[in-house]
């Protein structure tokens, strides 16, 4: 199946430290978002890009919809010891018709030391 | 605020035994999904109903069915369970099966099977 090719693996940094993570894919995406995972639970929905070049901010947190729309870039300013998890990128793609299935990025696991 | 509830939280199984993975949402949302998670994997999707009255197969579909009971609820079966299909599950759901809407998930459902 599609995939997405998401890096790193996985970061450990020290508290205060910015945090730069991108998905990258084969093909063209039309919807980028970006979720988090805490541990024993479900993933949470961050940032949602719709428009190739966009650039949003949530906080300390600010994502791109790279232009070619084979990519997104995810950024964690100043990172704290609650940003620990996995943070997922996901694309959606529709052709003609209305389609919503998500495919996920492998995961990036984020371990921040105080 | 319930949102997307799953249960069991945590189940183990014996190989060829079946069970019932129950979702239920209530946020009014007209589309759900099942999804695996494996580690180095992401999210794959099982199956998903884009609305109520309709299921379609997803990426990993095998040795799954699923059931749309009403708009609320949309359950996941396994017939005769195998070690493969031990995972984590999660179920979602979105407002519209149109490009552009986040899912909310489920904090999912721990299958261990032996």
């Amino acid at each position: 199946g599609q995939q997405l090719n998401q890096s790193p693996q996985s970061m450990f940094i020290q508290e205060g430290e910015d945090v730069s993570m991108n998905c990258t894919s084969s093909s063209i995406f039309n919807t980028w978002l970006w979720y988090k995972q805490d541990p024993g639970e479900g993933p949470v929905l961050l940032i949602a890009l719709y428009k190739a070049g966009e650039l949003t901010s949530n906080g300390r947190l600010t994502a791109q919809f790279g232009i070619t729309r084979k990519d997104s870039f995810l950024n964690i300013s100043a990172s704290i010891p609650s940003d620990v998890g996995i943070y997922f990128c996901a694309g959606q793609q529709s052709y003609g018709g209305a389609t919503n299935k998500l495919i996920f990025g492998t995961g990036t696991l984020l371990a921040v030391q105080p | 605020n319930a949102g997307v509830t799953q249960t069991p939280k945590f189940q183990v199984l014996k190989t060829g035994q079946s069970m019932t993975l129950q979702c239920a949402q209530d946020m009014n949302h007209n589309s759900m999904y099942w999804y695996r998670q494996d580690p180095g994997m992401g999210l794959r999707l099982i199956y998903y109903s884009a609305s109520e009255g309709t299921t379609d197969k997803g990426e990993v579909p095998n040795g799954y069915n699923v059931s749309r009971l009403n708009k609320r609820e949309f359950s996941l079966r396994l017939e005769s369970a195998a070690p493969s299909q031990t995972s984590v599950y999660f179920c979602a759901s979105s407002l519209s099966f149109l490009p552009g809407y986040g899912y909310t998930f489920g904090s999912g459902t721990r299958l261990t099977v032996v």
